[in-house]
């Protein structure tokens, strides 16, 4: 079964630092896509950064990005230069090509000025 | 870029009542709808999987007959919960992909419903 695990139930980093929310996943594909959201008090899901599992280069957005072990099956968030607008729940997903997305539980994330 | 818009926002039915959700794909179309269930300080848990003018496909657990989704159009699907009851309170999220490129490798969310059954 595919699953995604998220070890950090809650993070806080403070303004203007660099943090990094862990992700794991279990998959027995070697095509898949791998999504960070962001749900913030409006719960309104924000796409953050996509990673296309063939491609060896990690993706960034910004002050966004990623670290894809494939081998590993790992996929971390690192914010740069947080900010407090970034505090929300950050949800790990994966989703098997053009399929339904698996989340994990989610890390909260807590901005400190 | 794409959107999706969910209605209503918000809604709360008396006991033993239908509710309908719509979602709606703005500009693009949608040949795939998801529904997700998300209880509070929980992840997002797929209901099911709706193709246009196709039946659903229900994750395990989940009773099709109290969670009716219908997709009759490349922009619209519904949810209607059916005979809902207080534990059937929770925030529904609707999410879309298209055909199109640009519209078929990621999901466009709506904005959620929070149902509260009283």
């Amino acid at each position: 079964a595919q699953t995604v695990t998220q070890s950090q139930p809650e993070m806080s980093v403070q303004e203007a630092e660099t943090v990094t929310l862990s992700c794991t996943y279990d998959t027995s594909e070697s095509d898949y896509y791998l999504f960070w959201y962001k749900q913030p008090p409006s719960r309104q899901m924000i796409l953050v950064i996509r990673q296309e599992a063939y491609k060896q280069q990690n993706a960034t957005e910004n002050r966004f990005s990623v670290n894809f072990q494939k081998a590993a099956k790992s996929f971390s968030l690192k914010i740069s230069d947080s900010q407090l607008g970034d505090a929300a729940m950050y949800f790990c997903a994966y989703s098997p090509n053009t399929d339904k997305l698996i989340f994990g539980t989610g890390t909260r994330l807590q901005v400190f000025p | 870029g794409a959107v999706v818009s969910q209605h209503p926002s918000w809604v709360i039915c008396k006991s033993g009542t239908s509710v309908k959700i719509e979602c709606r794909s703005l500009d693009f179309q949608a040949t795939t709808m998801f529904w997700y269930r998300q209880f509070p300080k929980q992840s997002l848990m797929l209901m099911a999987t709706s193709n246009e003018g196709s039946k659903a496909t229900y994750e395990q657990g989940v009773e099709k007959d109290k969670f009716l989704i219908n997709h009759a159009s490349l922009t619209l699907s519904t949810l209607t919960v059916t005979s809902a009851h207080p534990e059937d309170s929770s925030f529904y999220i609707c999410s879309a992909r298209g055909q199109a490129a640009v519209t078929n490798t990621e999901a466009f969310f709506g904005q959620g419903t929070r149902l509260t059954v009283v």
